[in-house]
């Protein structure tokens, strides 16, 4: 079965140190990824997807991803976190050509202490 | 602000009983996912409607149920509620079927005693 894995699930940081969340997902096909933010007592928001094209892609306040297909992962990037990056962080992947349902990572804590 | 509206914020019921969630998508959205959230299973898909069909179905139990309505809005039905129902529920819409951006709305914190 298709799967989300992101290996880290608390992370705790300093105000300006740099950030990386892990993600990887098991599907040999194309596929739309996505980071989700949560914030605490939010909604899902969009930070940033990947359809096609460069695998650099650049999100809202500050974060990107890389895709790096053969390695299958997607990972999260942040030069410098603020204490407002405090959340809740999910990998989601939508097989491309399949319906439009998201699988979603177990999701990564992330704590940053001002 | 997603556009993604539900109602209710919180619901308290007992075990054995069926509650009634509902979702409004963005203006223009055809197509409307539940998801479950819980602590030991965290974000599950449970169920897609587009333009009123049921278009995929993931961990959704039998007990569960959902439909879309004419004016798009879905309502997702649980009853024979357990314990281990409690979760946040949420909805997201997303224009068309496949492969796009999906919008969440609020949630639905669900506490079955």
């Amino acid at each position: 079965a298709q799967s989300v894995s992101q290996h880290n699930h608390h992370v705790i940081l300093s105000e300006a140190a740099s950030l990386e969340l892990g993600c990887n997902y098991s599907y040999g096909g194309t596929v739309n990824l996505f980071w989700y933010v949560q914030y605490p007592g939010q909604h899902l928001q969009l930070l940033l997807k990947y359809f096609s094209g460069d695998p650099l892609v650049k999100g809202i306040k500050g974060f990107e991803a890389e895709f790096i297909k053969s390695k299958f992962s997607f990972n999260l990037r942040k030069p410098s976190v603020q204490w407002s990056d405090t959340a809740e962080y999910f990998c989601a992947v939508n097989p491309f050509g399949s319906q439009g349902n998201l699988i979603f990572g177990k999701g990564t804590k992330l704590s940053v202490k001002p | 602000d997603s556009g993604v509206t539900q109602t209710p914020k919180h619901l308290i019921t007992a075990t054995g009983q069926r509650v009634t969630l509902r979702c409004s998508p963005r203006s223009g959205d055809l197509s409307v996912y539940w998801y479950q959230q819980s602590l030991d299973q965290g974000l599950q898909f449970l169920i897609q409607y587009y333009n009123g069909e049921e278009r995929a179905k993931g961990n959704i139990l039998e007990r569960f149920s959902a439909q879309q309505f004419p004016d798009l809005h879905s309502e997702l039905n649980l009853s024979s509620l357990e314990l281990g129902d409690s979760a946040l529920y949420f909805c997201a819409s997303s224009v068309l079927s496949t492969g796009e951006t999906q919008y969440f709305g609020p949630g639905t914190r669900l506490l079955v005693l």
